[in-house]
């Protein structure tokens, strides 16, 4: 199956850390991304890792992947008001023609 | 305008009618996908195309129609509108699956 699952809804407080969850069940996965979507926009990637790395670091952002578990989280140090939005994990399969499959989103509230 | 649009913004119609979602991006893109956002399914893909003139079904097909006879332009037809279909709906378009995938604003769409 190509099921991919994050809880619904964060809370942190301004300048806190957030650490966003997502499971997904294939095992042929070749990228894994984090998409981010702002009120009444799209998606936009913030970034990917390709599935044979454990972790990614850009800015703020770590990504930590954990194959044996099927298990992929966001970091976002240092949470600010402005990254208030709808964080979407999202898998590409190999034999699936490298399409996206995305999880349900989870939505990440900033309390100043 | 540069990158990827989707007109109309939001648009209501009645059951039963058939309708058109709009999408052109500039950047001649070869790949092209159209995605439905509804809550607790995140999104989800319901047609796909990999050039001009070749398309195919995603996660969720049923009661969508699409063509691509021009690179730029990917056209969402809905031929007999229902309530189930009320949805946001988004396209993306990417150089390759595997690449990033750049989405457009969205289409808000109420079947009434």
């Amino acid at each position: 199956g190509e099921d991919v699952e994050q809880s619904l809804f964060l809370s942190v407080r301004e300048g806190d850390s957030s650490v966003i969850n997502c499971t997904y069940t294939d095992s042929s996965s070749t990228y894994l991304y984090w998409y981010k979507q702002e009120p009444g926009a799209g998606l936009q990637l913030l970034t990917y890792i390709f599935s044979n790395m454990d972790m990614k670091q850009d800015q703020r952002l770590t990504v930590l992947l954990n194959k044996k578990d099927k298990h992929l989280s966001l970091r976002i140090a240092d949470t600010q008001t402005g990254d208030s939005a709808i964080y979407f994990c999202a898998e590409s399969i190999w034999n699936a023609g490298n399409m996206l499959t995305f999880g349900g989103g989870t939505r990440l509230m900033v309390k100043p | 305008d540069a990158g990827i649009t989707q007109s109309p913004r939001y648009k209501i119609t009645e059951t039963g009618r058939q309708v058109t979602l709009m999408c052109h991006q500039t950047w001649s893109h070869s790949y092209m996908f159209w995605y439905r956002q509804d809550l607790g399914h995140g999104l989800r893909l319901i047609y796909y195309s990999a050039a001009a003139d070749i398309t195919d079904k995603g996660e969720v097909p049923d009661g969508y129609v699409v063509s691509r006879s021009k690179t730029e332009n990917f056209p969402l037809t809905l031929e007999s509108a229902t309530r189930s279909q009320t949805s946001v709906y988004f396209c993306a378009s990417s150089e390759s699956a595997a690449d990033e995938a750049f989405f457009g604003q969205g289409t808000r769409l109420t079947v009434v």
